[in-house]
């Protein structure tokens, strides 16, 4: 089956500066990658997502890129501030063949004010 | 609207007690699912629920646990005898037909078994 990893496990980035979480899988066939961001005694909600089509895909101040070839995909968010202090987690589905979702470990970010 | 409920919020029980989970899905969303989060770990897959087509049980860890899920809404996810390992957040989520792949996740049940 799929096997996601996810880095680093934490992270602390300064208020303003960049922070990148990456994500490897293992199943070639998967097609769909969501991002989600769980806060402290929430359920995780999605901020992102990328469909194997697509490359890059960005909303404001975050963003997705996918290589499938390497079979990796990143999230980047920028200019970031301290409502981004939260977990979180990649995941990758074969969506529409199968309707598992395989989640990373989860990433801890910090942003120090 | 209202998002995803689940009940109760937090579960201390102990070893070799049985619990029900409950969740309350988006109205009118046709897929359910159901995760565990251990402490420090990444989401778990247990069992999907799709319209009236029987359910995918395959991450289920063990005979001990069930889920049900009644009338195409409500669904109880239950722990039979369970034991100190199965503490964990019990998480569930719902998606839409529209955007099926998009799921909106409940807050979350904290099990803690003694």
């Amino acid at each position: 089956g799929e096997n996601v990893e996810q880095h680093p496990s934490t992270l602390s980035v300064q208020e303003g500066d960049s922070a990148v979480i990456k994500c490897t899988y293992s199943d070639s066939a998967s097609n769909y990658f969501p991002w989600y961001k769980q806060e402290l005694g929430k359920g995780p909600q999605l901020i992102i997502d990328i469909r194997s089509n697509v490359g890059e895909k960005k909303d404001q101040r975050i963003a997705v890129t996918l290589n499938k070839t390497a079979k990796h995909f990143s999230l980047h968010i920028t200019e970031t501030q301290p409502e981004d202090s939260a977990v979180y987690f990649c995941a990758a589905s074969t969506w529409n063949t199968g309707n598992q979702f395989y989640f990373g470990t989860g990433t801890s970010l910090t942003v120090i004010p | 609207g209202a998002g995803v409920s689940q009940s109760p919020s937090n579960k201390v029980t102990e070893k070799g007690k049985d619990v029900e989970l409950r969740c309350d899905p988006i109205s009118g969303h046709t897929a359910l699912y159901w995760y565990r989060q251990s402490l420090g770990q990444g989401l778990e897959f247990l069992i999907y629920f799709q319209g009236n087509s029987a359910p995918d049980k395959s991450g289920l860890p063990s005979d001990r646990f069930s889920a049900e899920r009644t009338g195409g809404s409500v669904s109880t996810l239950t722990i039979q005898r369970t034991q100190q390992e199965d503490s964990a957040v019990y998480l569930c989520a719902s998606s839409s037909q529209l955007a099926s792949e998009t799921q909106y996740f409940g807050p979350g049940t904290r099990l803690l078994v003694l």
